[in-house]
């Protein structure tokens, strides 16, 4: 099956810094990855569609300045939470998309934990 | 639209079957279903397509009732290595959208 990897799996950084979280399709292109977000004990939550080559879309509530999203080639797309808080503090999971006859079956990677202190 | 399942949790001894059901007020394209154990990344399970094609493993069995836009997952003969998080995921209509998660089932399964 098609693999998704994410790195890192897990980071602890200080308030105010930057964190960058990349997402790759190992044995596949994908032209378009999904970012989710999951805190303790509750569903997934769509942030964003990249999309290879133009500008993610974000989902409502979601601020696209806060997490910037890259989407530079067809394997390997990048979240970057900026001047993180801990209230960003989150399991962050992305999946690729890929095609197969009639429907697109998503691939997940393996998640980053987040946790700012 | 997030999709609604039930129930929200269940206890069951291994070799017991239990069914966790979706619904859905939108029309459906396909729903997803995936398992998810503490601290990982969910783990497809089956897809079920409008019109009648499904993909999944072979332990595993859904339906999909286009009229009512429900699924069903059917796990028989539980075992200890069923116990997670199931939730489905509902796709309105063709091309690369994203899929919307139901707020999940938690499943334990005991000896």
């Amino acid at each position: 099956g098609a693999v998704v990897s994410q790195h890192p799996s897990w980071v602890i950084c200080k308030s105010g810094t930057s964190v960058k979280i990349e997402c790759r399709s190992l044995d596949f292109q994908a032209t378009t990855m999904f970012w989710y977000r999951q805190f303790p004990k509750q569903s997934l939550m769509l942030m964003a569609t990249s999309n290879e080559g133009s500008k993610a879309t974000y989902e409502q509530g979601v601020e696209k300045d806060k997490f910037l999203i890259n989407h530079a080639s067809l394997t390997l797309s990048t979240l970057t939470v900026t001047s993180a808080h801990p209230e960003d503090s989150s399991f962050y999971i992305c999946s690729a998309s890929l095609t197969s006859g009639r429907y697109n079956e998503q691939f997940f990677g393996p998640g980053t934990r987040l946790t700012v202190l | 639209q997030q999709p609604v399942q039930s129930p929200q949790a269940v206890i069951l001894r291994e070799g017991e079957d239990a069914v966790i059901n979706c619904s859905s007020s939108k029309a459906l394209y396909s729903v997803h279903w995936y398992r998810q154990k503490h601290g990982e990344a969910p783990v497809f399970l089956m897809i079920l397509l409008k019109g009648g094609e499904q993909k999944g493993h072979d332990k595993i069995s859904a339906s999909f009732n286009e009229k009512k836009q429900q699924s069903s997952l059917y796990l028989t003969a539980s075992q200890l290595s069923y116990s997670g998080t199931y939730f489905c995921g509902t796709v309105e209509s063709s091309g690369n959208t994203p899929l919307v998660f139901g707020k999940g089932t938690r499943l334990s399964v005991i000896a």
